[in-house]
């Protein structure tokens, strides 16, 4: 256990959909991150929020949507996504958005569009 | 591209062996840190070296950094099946607060 959790654990969505994933995490930390992971590629850093505000969108399609209502949680919502978005979506935390800062990750959202 | 690039991209070693595997980069980091991901789960933070450092060890696990070459090494001593995972080098570039990752070397130990 990191103190990452995220829900749900498995998604298959049409691509007509709407639909949302979430990240919550209990160590108390000021930075949250979205992940994309798709197989044999680097994993790809979507978006990046410190202290609830975002600070980094890395030329994400519009049809994902994040939300950070609070430092403890994170969402992704998804709408009209594509078969090549279907991957593993990670979460990841740190105390403070600086690449020194260890990020723990939550276990994942395996993510299929049909 | 400032991410790390692991090689090889998959190794199979027996048990007891020892692991090497190695990740390059291109532009120059403040520092450069290798997580662990078991299949279908989130990554774990292993270690961390500093680009002022050489070396470090954490229990079986040895890492370099090698500046000049712009590389970096994870030594695995004396594997266990339960090694088995992808290792991932990322990197934080010197104007950029972020880690970049790269794609893994796949780890298999062999009971």
């Amino acid at each position: 256990e990191t103190g990452v959790t995220q829900t749900p654990r498995h998604l298959v969505m049409g691509m007509t959909n709407k639909k949302s994933l979430k990240c919550e995490q209990h160590l108390g930390h000021n930075a949250m991150y979205w992940y994309k992971q798709s197989a044999k590629k680097p994993l790809e850093l979507m978006f990046v929020y410190s202290l609830e505000e975002r600070v980094e969108n890395n030329s994400v399609p519009s049809r994902f949507s994040p939300e950070c209502p609070n430092s403890s949680h994170l969402f992704l919502h998804l709408h009209t996504l594509q078969p090549e978005d279907s991957a593993l979506y990670l979460c990841a935390s740190s105390q403070d958005r600086w690449g020194a800062e260890t990020q723990y990750f939550g276990p994942g959202t395996r993510l299929l569009v049909l | 591209s400032q991410q790390g690039e692991e090689d090889p991209q998959a190794l199979s070693i027996q048990e007891g062996e020892n692991a090497t595997m190695n990740c390059s980069y291109k532009t120059s980091i403040n520092n450069l840190q290798w997580y662990r991901q078991n299949s279908g789960r989130g990554l774990v933070h292993l270690i961390l070296i500093r680009s002022n450092e050489r070396e470090k060890h954490s229990g079986r696990l040895r890492v370099t950094l090698d500046t000049s070459k712009k590389s970096s090494s994870l030594l695995i001593t004396a594997s266990r099946a339960a090694d088995t995972a992808s290792y991932f080098c990322a990197t934080e570039g010197l104007n950029n607060n972020d880690m970049r990752f790269g794609a893994g070397t796949r780890l298999t130990v062999k009971p």
